[in-house]
């Protein structure tokens, strides 16, 4: 069965520090790796995604992840966090060799940037 | 281009009435997703509808709860008798399943805040 984890409920990070939040995953065939984030009282944007290729993903607003399939983890990472960051972030997968597009969603990680 | 559209932006109703959400998803996206969001919390999926195919209605949470999409664009989610747990944010996405950005990434409506009073 296909699961996504995102161990924190909630990541704390001062403004201009580094910050990640984690996501673990588990499917049968080949990942596809989602990144999305909700500002407060919005609907979800789409940041990042890993299909193939590179590790890491380049997305909106200076965020990047790794693929680590060993370690079947897809963590979202910034060099130097904003205040403008805080928001709920959530990791979703999907199996690649499936046709059903549906995506299996993390419960979400509330990432707050304090100045 | 224009986005995924949700109507209406917010809806107040009693216990007991009828409402009817509506998505309009993006032009040509085959697929369509429907999850409920309660305040702060995570996504529960409700529906997916892919092409022509019968839906996926695994994630509808009682019979009171319908959805249906017409023409293969424009969906409607149907909430029978509500009840006060069913006050959240009603999110509907759709995403391509063609070409290179056929690999599933969704796009979001803004969402519709049901209030059961």
């Amino acid at each position: 069965a296909q699961s996504v984890a995102q161990p924190e409920d909630q990541v704390n990070v001062a403004e201009g520090n580094p910050l990640t939040v984690k996501c673990t995953y588990s499917v049968s065939g080949n990942p596809y790796l989602f990144w999305y984030v909700q500002y407060p009282n919005r609907g979800l944007q789409f940041l990042l995604k890993y299909i193939t290729g590179d590790n890491l993903v380049k997305g909106s607003y200076g965020f990047e992840a790794e693929f680590n399939k060993s370690q079947t983890s897809f963590h979202l990472k910034k060099p130097s966090a904003l205040v403008s960051d805080s928001a709920l972030y959530f990791c979703a997968v999907r199996d690649g060799t499936d046709s059903n597009y549906q995506l299996i969603w993390g419960a979400g990680t509330k990432l707050i940037i304090k100045p | 281009g224009a986005g995924v559209s949700q109507s209406p932006s917010n809806k107040v109703t009693e216990k007991g009435k009828d409402v009817e959400l509506r998505c309009d998803p993006i032009s040509g996206h085959t697929a369509l997703y429907w999850y409920r969001q309660s305040l702060g919390q995570g996504l529960e999926f409700l529906i997916y509808f892919q092409g022509n195919s019968a839906p996926d209605k695994s994630g509808l949470p009682s019979d009171r709860f319908s959805a249906e999409r017409t023409g293969g664009s424009v969906s409607t989610l149907t909430i029978q008798r509500t009840q006060q747990e069913d006050s959240a944010v009603y999110l509907c996405a759709s995403s391509t399943t063609t070409g290179l950005a056929g690999v599933g990434t969704q796009y979001f409506g803004p969402g519709t805040r049901l209030t059961v009073l």
